[in-house]
């Protein structure tokens, strides 16, 4: 049974260019949720995506958006780059009913913005 | 921005100690959970705790919750090297989906 996928783990860009990142969740689960987490702190919420639609959004910019697929797949775009962007981005994945409980994690990608 | 803050920072104890990581948190929650990080990747979720639960156990794993002072606490008893790693509690609220982390502890178990 396979976890959580996420690809690219290493991803390095520069400023102004766009980047995609991937994510697959486990078996069973249909509701993707995107983290950023800063270097030293902890995770924080982007949004989340159930029935291919983004159901709930934290507190960061139009310049970050998605999509999920009809496989529960899902993508992160971020657009025009900001150094500022450089974190690790992590996915996670759940069942809709229990949508804010046990969250199973992927690896995470790792982004460089240069 | 983070719901709250993890008590110490860092921590560095010797195995088979007890290890015991404090978590405060800002407004009402109907969930709180401890995740486990190893080296900057994923994260593990060790357990949870509902608003209306006052302790939980789970293997080495005793965590409480008081919810007057909005806090909580972790322990990790008989620490083993391979404890080794970054803890984050995270809050849960209503009926939203996200989950509000915590800034971490750093536990380092040695031999």
């Amino acid at each position: 049974d396979a976890g959580v996928t996420q690809s690219p783990t290493h991803l390095i860009k520069t400023r102004g260019q766009q980047v995609t990142l991937r994510c697959s969740p486990k078996s069973g689960h249909d509701t993707v949720s995107w983290y950023q987490q800063a270097l030293g702190q902890g995770p924080q919420f982007i949004f989340q995506y159930y029935e291919e639609e983004e159901r709930q959004r934290g507190n960061f910019p139009d310049r970050f958006s998605g999509h999920q697929f009809p496989n529960y797949s899902s993508e992160l775009n971020v657009n025009a780059l900001l150094l500022g962007d450089s974190a690790l981005y992590l996915c996670a994945s759940s069942t809709r009913g229990t949508s804010n409980e046990k969250l199973f994690f992927g690896s995470g990608t790792q982004l460089s913005v240069l | 921005s983070q719901q709250g803050e993890e008590d110490p920072q860092a921590l560095s104890i010797q195995e088979g100690e007890n290890a015991t990581m404090n978590c405060s948190y800002k407004t009402s929650i109907n969930n709180l959970q401890w995740y486990r990080q190893n080296s900057g990747r994923g994260l593990v979720h060790l357990i949870l705790i509902r608003s209306n639960e006052r302790e939980k156990h789970s293997g080495r794993l005793r965590v409480t919750l008081d919810t007057s002072k909005k806090s909580s606490s972790l322990l990790i008893t008989a620490s083993r090297a391979a404890d080794t790693a970054s803890y984050f509690c995270a809050t849960g609220t209503g009926t939203a989906s996200k989950l509000t982390f915590g800034t971490g502890t750093r536990l380092q178990v040695t031999l």
